[in-house]
């Protein structure tokens, strides 16, 4: 298995909802990241998870909270969301200490919050 | 001045045309990825380079360490290679620094 697996592939949700996005990989790649990605920009780093616990926070706002319960799994709990937050939330992972490896990524959840 | 630059933003060709995109930087890198993007798509990493030269399939990627440049050239370009392409280089820690993306655009 050489993938990065997000789910759900579309979500659109309210402002007062509570959602949660999933990312899964089982390549043994200990270093996890999410992104978000608005229209015809690069992706901006927003968590960096190594060996299970949270190393960066890209100085995020506390209506997105990062989860890692597991090597394979990392989730992003939504809450609160404002219409600006409405972007492709992609995954990656990557081996920790490997340089000749580079990144896998997922093919995002597409969020639209209303 | 960005960090990472690519050009051109966008190109348009006509299939089977030789494509090159270019990436200059202006920080140390431990590696640099070029990245493909399809619309509304997730991103699958096409090649990660630290010296020299890769090649997978139609797809050349070049580095130049001292000058700071590396290239992504397509060879019998086709339709399907019609997408973002983006540099981005590692730096010491780790992170990447993302370039703005080419929009490439192959015409039948």
């Amino acid at each position: 298995d050489t993938e990065v697996t997000q789910t759900p592939k579309h979500l659109v949700m309210g402002m007062t909802n509570k959602k949660s996005l999933k990312c899964e990989q089982h390549m043994g790649h200990r270093a996890m990241y999410w992104y978000k990605q608005k229209a015809k920009k690069p992706p901006e780093l927003m968590f960096v998870y190594s060996y299970e616990k949270l190393s960066i926070n890209e100085s995020v706002p506390s209506r997105f909270s990062p989860e890692c319960p597991n090597s394979s799994l990392l989730n992003l709990h939504l809450h609160a969301l404002q219409p600006e937050d409405s972007a492709l939330y992609l995954c990656a992972s990557r081996h920790i200490g490997q340089t000749l490896y580079g990144y896998t990524f997922g093919s995002g959840t597409r969020l639209t919050v209303v | 001045k960005n960090e990472v630059e690519q050009s051109p933003q966008n190109l348009t060709a006509q299939e089977g045309e030789f494509i090159t995109i270019n990436c200059s930087y202006s920080v140390g890198i431990s590696a640099l990825h070029w990245l493909q993007q399809h619309p509304g798509g997730g991103i699958v990493s096409l090649f990660m380079l630290s010296s020299g030269k890769k090649k997978h399939g139609r797809l050349i990627a070049t580095i130049n360490i001292q000058e700071k440049h590396s290239s992504l050239h397509i060879t019998a370009s086709h339709p399907r290679d019609s997408a973002v392409y983006i540099c981005a280089v590692r730096g010491s820690n780790y992170q990447l620094i993302w370039g703005a993306g080419t929009k490439l655009i192959i015409k039948p």
